[in-house]
């Protein structure tokens, strides 16, 4: 069954530094999305892309990330300069259609720890 | 911002008894209703939704009712077996207004062999 996958599992950072999340969407989908959750918290969005182009986005979602789709597979997250409050699971998600009632499939995360 | 509740952190029921998990709502502009299964080092895994049109909808051992009037969803699992013990989390979406999903914090369930 096709899935998404992501990588790395756990990625662990210093305060002020760079990371990029990398996520390989379900093959046949068009829209993908990135989600956190920060320990004991809710899942809560962060940005949906489509069509190489962010269609939606939280206030979460600030001028330290972006996305971008740098081939036909990978999806990615970066965020420029980390914070403490950064550290979370970050879920990328895709589905097949949007713009109506759809379902979105997960990855399995990335642990990302910032020191 | 608590869109989405679920006000209940855990739950434990009997193998081969009913596990209800509840969820509950405040926009009302929400009209399609997911419920994900989460294992420890997973992401969250599609299991059953519902839109808005409906108030019941069945897949095997699981169900999902919802009153829109209450605001109200919940997940029936019947008969429940131990490797149903996960975390639950109800999503929503307004589907007219954007593509994101709305998730409560999950409730872990705990099914006792």
């Amino acid at each position: 069954e096709p899935e998404v996958t992501q990588t790395p599992s756990h990625q662990v950072t210093q305060m002020g530094q760079e990371v990029i999340l990398r996520c390989v969407p379900i093959s046949n989908h068009l829209y993908f999305y990135w989600y956190r959750q920060i320990l004991g918290q809710k899942v809560e969005f962060l940005v949906s892309f489509y069509n190489n182009e962010i269609s939606e986005k939280s206030e979460i979602f600030d001028d330290q990330f972006s996305v971008e789709r740098p081939d036909g597979s990978n999806f990615t997250l970066k965020i420029r300069s980390t914070k403490l409050e950064d550290s979370a699971m970050y879920f990328c998600a895709s589905s097949e259609l949007a713009g109506g009632p759809h379902t979105q499939y997960f990855g399995p995360g990335t642990r990302l720890t910032v020191l | 911002d608590q869109q989405v509740k679920q006000n209940s952190p855990s739950l434990s029921v009997q193998e081969g008894r009913i596990s209800i998990l509840n969820c509950d709502y405040t926009n009302s502009m929400f009209d399609y209703f997911l419920w994900y299964k989460k294992y420890p080092a997973e992401g969250p895994t599609f299991l059953i939704s519902i839109s808005s049109i409906k108030d019941k909808n069945e897949d095997g051992r699981f169900t999902v009712f919802l009153n829109k009037s209450a605001k109200h969803l919940s997940l029936h699992i019947v008969p429940s077996q131990p490797g149903d013990s996960a975390v639950y989390f109800c999503a929503a979406q307004a589907s007219n207004t954007g593509n994101q999903f709305y998730f409560g914090t999950g409730t872990s369930l705990t099914v006792i062999p």
